[in-house]
């Protein structure tokens, strides 16, 4: 079946744009994460979702950073008034489900490269 | 404090030879998952294998072979007689608490020249 989708692939923007990343899990799937790959800062945890909920926030960086998922679906990563430290890669991954007696495996999608000029 | 050390940050070696990835995790919770995922120079993760803390048995997959070991807090990945193709950046990650996030470690770059 399809995997991890995300879009755009890559996004340039100026300094103080805001930007969407958008990501489509793999059907079924009711966990979702959003996760930034930096040189700087390896791969690090931004938020999760479990259906429509958001119970775990703790990664996003600053205020500006927000996420959002609908219908147990699609979710969408803004970033407002982008700075230059959030170039980066960012990935999504979703997972059958979590929380339980067992952790899911998570499958990751292609990522978008976001470059702030 | 949840932690995943990956100290080799570059290995070269040539085709045919065998290569292990080390793995060290810090975490005080007696139920966790490891994991291992590839990172081909196309940049998608890739996954290899997910091992829970109660598991301590070895795995091999064909060229592929996990060592666990919680005496060592370590989760090591040999690759048997590498290939070009292996080249890629692995990472492992650790798996704790409800909301099961990854803490990854730094990566560890191999390169398989022919």
């Amino acid at each position: 079946g399809a995997g991890v989708s995300q879009s755009p692939s890559n996004k340039v923007t100026e300094k103080g744009k805001d930007v969407e990343l958008r990501c489509d899990p793999i059907s079924g799937h009711t966990a979702l994460y959003w996760y930034r790959q930096s040189l700087g800062q390896g791969l690090e945890f931004l938020i999760y979702f479990q259906g429509n909920s958001a119970p775990d926030k703790s990664g996003l960086p600053s205020d500006r950073f927000s996420a959002e998922r609908t219908g147990g679906s699609v979710s969408t990563l803004t970033i407002q008034r982008t700075q230059q430290e959030d170039s980066a890669v960012y990935l999504c991954a979703s997972s059958v489900t979590s929380g339980g007696s067992t952790t899911d495996t998570q499958y990751f999608g292609p990522g978008t490269r976001l470059t702030v000029l | 404090a949840q932690k995943v050390t990956q100290a080799q940050t570059e290995i070269s070696v040539v085709e045919k030879e065998d290569v292990t990835l080390d793995c060290v995790y810090e975490t005080r919770d007696t139920t966790y998952y490891l994991f291992w995922y590839k990172q081909p120079p196309s940049g998608e993760l890739v996954f290899l294998i997910r091992r829970n803390s109660f598991d301590e048995q070895n795995e091999i997959s064909g060229r592929y072979s996990w060592n666990f070991q919680k005496s060592t807090s370590s989760f090591n990945f040999t690759i048997t007689a590498s290939q070009v193709v292996d080249s890629a950046v692995y990472f492992c990650a650790l798996s704790v608490g409800n909301t099961d996030k990854l803490i990854f470690g730094t990566g560890t770059r191999l390169q398989v020249f022919p």
